[in-house]
């Protein structure tokens, strides 16, 4: 099983700040089979990035994905107030699939 | 509409026995694999397990905190999907979604279950 460690837990910052949350995985994952969600609560996770780095259908280009192998980055160049949220990464390329245990981005 | 609605939620007592479903509509269901993750109160999300399509075989994977005690299956004809949940836990407590695989990753609103004595 690939076991994801999300860092920071909690990122603390102001509107208009660049976010920077990693994701590594304990062995690599096959052809950047990564995947990035936001959470909000009472909300179903939204799909933000997949394959890495590719963006999902409406998604702003604030938020990039990179990495490969085994450390995978998420960026949000400049925080708005509503991606103040829980984010997830997911490996999809082997079974079993597998969740980071998430990082908290919240206003300081 | 595009949409996943789960159902089948509810309180049930440990080794109780329960079974969810998930409607799936507006996109052509036979031709996804299909997933259920969940998420206890207050932690992160935890993938279930899976469907592949007929075509792709229909088999089944599972996580290990379930195997052998939850089994997925699915109805093309009715296009629906079902985790059928036996020898139930505290710990399975959680909201249960069902998902569409990327790029897609369509998630349903998600259905409560509360195992408790």
């Amino acid at each position: 099983e690939i076991v994801l460690t999300q860092s920071p837990g909690t990122l603390s910052l102001s509107p208009g700040e660049r976010a920077t949350l990693s994701c590594r995985a304990s062995q690599s994952i096959s052809s950047s089979y990564l995947a990035w969600y936001q959470q909000k609560p009472g909300q179903a996770p939204r799909l933000l990035i997949y394959g890495a780095s590719s963006r999902a259908s409406g998604i702003p280009d604030r938020f990039s994905g990179s990495g490969s192998g085994t450390d995978f980055t998420l960026t949000i160049s400049r925080l708005e107030p509503e991606d103040f949220a829980v984010y997830y990464c997911q490996q999809y390329g082997s079974s079993p699939l597998t969740f980071g245990g998430g990082t908290k981005v919240e206003i300081k | 509409e595009v949409q996943l609605v789960e159902s089948g939620g509810g309180l049930e007592k440990p080794g109780g026995s329960l079974r969810l479903s998930c409607a799936a509509s507006g996109f052509t269901f036979s031709n996804a694999w299909m997933s259920w993750v969940r998420q206890a109160p207050g932690k992160g999300l935890e993938w279930v397990g899976r469907i592949k399509s007929k075509t792709d075989g229909g088999t089944t994977d599972y996580a290990a905190p379930v195997k052998g005690r939850f089994s997925i299956s699915r109805d093309d004809s009715k296009n629906t999907l079902y985790l059928h949940m036996n020898s139930l836990k505290t710990e399975d407590t959680a909201v249960y979604f069902c998902t569409t695989p990327v790029p897609a990753a369509l998630w349903g609103q998600g259905t409560l279950v509360t195992v408790s004595s």
